[in-house]
């Protein structure tokens, strides 16, 4: 049973727009997410995270936005680049459950047009 | 700064073999996993560890075994290699304090058990 979910396998855009991708959780349990961004041939990378306590966090290009109340959250790329073309990876965990301890989506691959 | 060092980075086993995938990291973190990643799919915790002398299970650690002698090495075993352990395989460190941190992973090895 698959507690972190991205329903998209793949996502287009073009140069200069936004990206949003998208991440669905099951467990209420979980209070802290993340996103990785992986290219071809090497490991995850840490991209952004977002505790509970908060709804939204904001790293340069990159924004997480939580809904907590739908178990919703996604990552906003602006303005888009091709070098932020890979397979983006949602992650969550929770402190009290399962210290440090994370559950993985499936992954988007983005693909940003020149 | 060389994070977490993965070996081999590529491997071709035989069904019934046996391997040890190799796992370092010169960060000092006390927490290290090891992950799987199939085609299309996210990653898989196999097996994770919070300190020196203490491991435990993941989602999926059937066929495998691990160990923690040192702060350093996390080495992942595979006793009798079977084709559903064809895999990317990567291993991750991270360093929590009273909060949830992001985890660090290494390149992965990429196994193929025929």
């Amino acid at each position: 049973d698959q507690q972190v979910k991205q329903n998209s396998p793949s996502l287009s855009v073009q140069e200069g727009r936004i990206s949003i991708l998208n991440c669905d959780y099951t467990n209420s349990m979980f209070d802290y997410f993340l996103w990785y961004k992986k290219y071809p041939a090497e490991g995850p990378t840490f991209l952004i995270s977002i505790s509970s306590i908060k709804d939204k966090n904001e790293d340069g290009r990159f924004t997480v936005f939580l809904n907590k109340s739908a178990k919703h959250l996604s990552l906003h790329i602006v303005p888009s680049q091709p070098g932020d073309s890979a397979v983006y990876f949602c992650a969550a965990s929770s402190t009290i459950y399962n210290f440090n301890k994370f559950y993985f989506g499936s992954g988007t691959k983005l693909n940003v047009k020149p | 700064n060389a994070g977490v060092t993965q070996t081999p980075k590529f491997r071709i086993l035989k069904i019934g073999q046996s391997m040890t995938l190799q796992c370092t990291q010169d960060m000092n973190h006390n927490y290290m996993y090891w992950y799987r990643q199939d085609p299309g799919m996210g990653l898989k915790l196999i097996y994770y560890s919070v300190g020196a002398g203490i491991t435990d299970k993941g989602e999926v650690p059937n066929g495998y075994n691990v160990s923690r002698s040192t702060t350093e090495d996390f080495p992942l075993r595979l006793e009798l290699a079977a084709p559903s352990q064809t895999s990317v395989y990567f291993c991750a460190s991270s360093f929590p304090g009273l909060q949830n941190t992001e985890a660090f992973f290494g390149q992965g090895t990429r196994l193929t058990v025929v």
